[in-house]
């Protein structure tokens, strides 16, 4: 399965600033993901990371508050904006190679926003 | 649109015992369904991969099956250990033409009692 490396591990952050994460794969996959996971809930799909192409957000998520890039097949990152406390979660990088058909996740960025 | 349901919530059982995750989903006309583990404020890991065409996958002390008619999952850990407690998450992805998605369930947080 594929090796994705996410940086930061966790962050501890001032309401008001950005912050971006970036998610490494160790070969070229077509559909990278970024999920967001609140404290003691499960995990919501944030955008479709499209190379060469703007991100597809699900509902509840716009490109102001959430920009992605796509600059290659291997590489993606995720800023959160302007945060506040409630970006406080867990935010993971995920990605799917056609022929395994399942997903593969990364180590998760923890921030908290103070 | 898709639900997936976790129960129970949290379990908690001594070690040696066997461990009963269920997980159900409202459509059944799901692409593959893949359990994970997550440990405290890290990523995930993929458990197991079942197909929609498949009964059961199998991977040393962990079976899953999957009853697509009923919508229903189910994993079962044999012998549990302290080192398996952590939370369990069931994930179903729909056919191609829905998209790429994974639907989450809300997880069972296992605890295994020396």
């Amino acid at each position: 399965s594929a090796v994705i490396s996410q940086k930061p591990s966790r962050d501890i952050c001032q309401r008001g600033t950005s912050l971006t994460i970036q998610c490494q794969v160790d070969s070229q996959v077509t559909m990278m993901f970024w999920y967001r996971q609140q404290p003691g809930q499960s995990l919501t799909l944030i955008a479709t990371a499209n190379q060469g192409s703007e991100a597809t957000y699900e509902s509840g998520f716009v490109i102001d508050k959430f920009p992605i890039s796509r600059p290659n097949l291997t590489f993606s990152t995720l800023t959160v904006s302007n945060m506040s406390p409630e970006d406080s979660s867990i935010y993971l990088c995920s990605v799917v190679r056609q022929a395994e058909r399942g997903y593969t996740f990364g180590s998760g960025t923890r921030l908290t926003v103070v | 649109k898709q639900e997936v349901t976790q129960i129970p919530a949290a379990l908690s059982v001594p070690e040696g015992e066997n461990l009963v995750l269920n997980c159900s989903f409202t459509d059944s006309a799901i692409y593959n369904l893949q359990w994970f583990r997550q440990d405290p404020g890290k990523g995930l890991t993929s458990l197991l991969l079942i197909q929609s065409s498949q009964r059961e996958q199998t991977s040393g002390r962990l079976n899953a099956s999957l009853d697509k008619s009923s919508g229903r999952s189910t994993l079962y850990i044999a012998a549990s250990q302290p080192g398996d407690s952590a939370t369990y998450l069931c994930a179903v992805r729909m056919r191609e033409a829905a998209g790429n998605k994974l639907t989450f369930g809300g997880g069972t947080r296992v605890l295994v009692k020396p």
